[in-house]
């Protein structure tokens, strides 16, 4: 199985900042690579796909950028309805696989 | 807009088959060219993979679980299922069924996910 390494874990950061969560394959995965949002008791949300794609609907203050191994994920300027973890995960390669997650927080 | 709705038991005893269907509203689940899948979440933890099935009919599994895992469609009914034998504590999860959104591994349609508990 591919492992996907995100950094860091949990993050607190203020209203305004941006933010950036990274993301490393064990392998290349060239652009398939996912980034996901998570509230707690609800289901992961789609925000990017093939590593720099927004989601229809998505906001865009929210951005994904790399390829091969190495991949990021940007708020420009966070909001507080940002709070959530956030997954990356890839699907050059069954299974697919996820992230550990990064939990962020408001400071 | 398709969505999806997770249903079956919110217990299962260990040793025995947990079972869970998904009933997809908005679209027809034979229509396109779609896999359905079924993630699984324990709490506090991470997101696991657990299989797919193409609107073919094909299938694949996390070779962690494959030994164990049956997923199936009914189009009838809209449906696909999961069945995972033989569970212990370990399969604990909220389990969500999803729809990729253009026939890759982008899951852009999620159920809202349902608690099962493997207890005695």
């Amino acid at each position: 199985d591919i492992q996907m390494t995100q950094s860091p874990s949990s993050l607190s950061a203020s209203v305004g900042d941006r933010v950036t969560i990274t993301c490393q394959a064990s392998q290349d995965i060239s652009n398939y690579l996912n980034w996901y949002q998570q509230k707690p008791g609800k289901a992961p949300k789609l925000l990017i796909y093939d590593a720099s794609n927004l989601e229809t609907g998505v906001p865009s203050r929210f951005s994904g950028s790399g390829s091969g191994t190495d991949f990021t994920f940007t708020i420009s300027s966070l909001q507080p309805e940002d709070i959530a973890t956030y997954y990356c995960q890839q699907y050059d390669n069954l299974p697919p696989t996820f992230g550990q997650g990064t939990k962020l927080e408001i400071k | 807009q398709v969505q999806l709705q997770e249903s079956g038991p919110g217990l299962v005893k260990p040793s025995q088959t947990l079972s869970l269907t998904c009933t997809v509203s908005g679209g027809s689940i034979s229509s396109g060219s779609y896999y359905w899948s079924w993630i699984r979440q324990p709490a506090g933890k991470g997101l696991e993979w657990i299989g797919r099935i193409y609107t073919s009919g094909s299938t694949n599994y996390n070779p962690s679980l494959k030994s164990r895992v049956t997923i199936s469609v009914d189009t009838s009914k809209n449906q696909f299922s999961l069945k995972l034998s033989s569970v212990t504590a370990a399969d604990t999860a909220v389990y969500y069924c999803a729809r990729d959104r253009d026939g890759s591994g982008s899951y852009g349609y999620w159920g809202q996910g349902t608690l099962v508990t493997v207890s005695s």
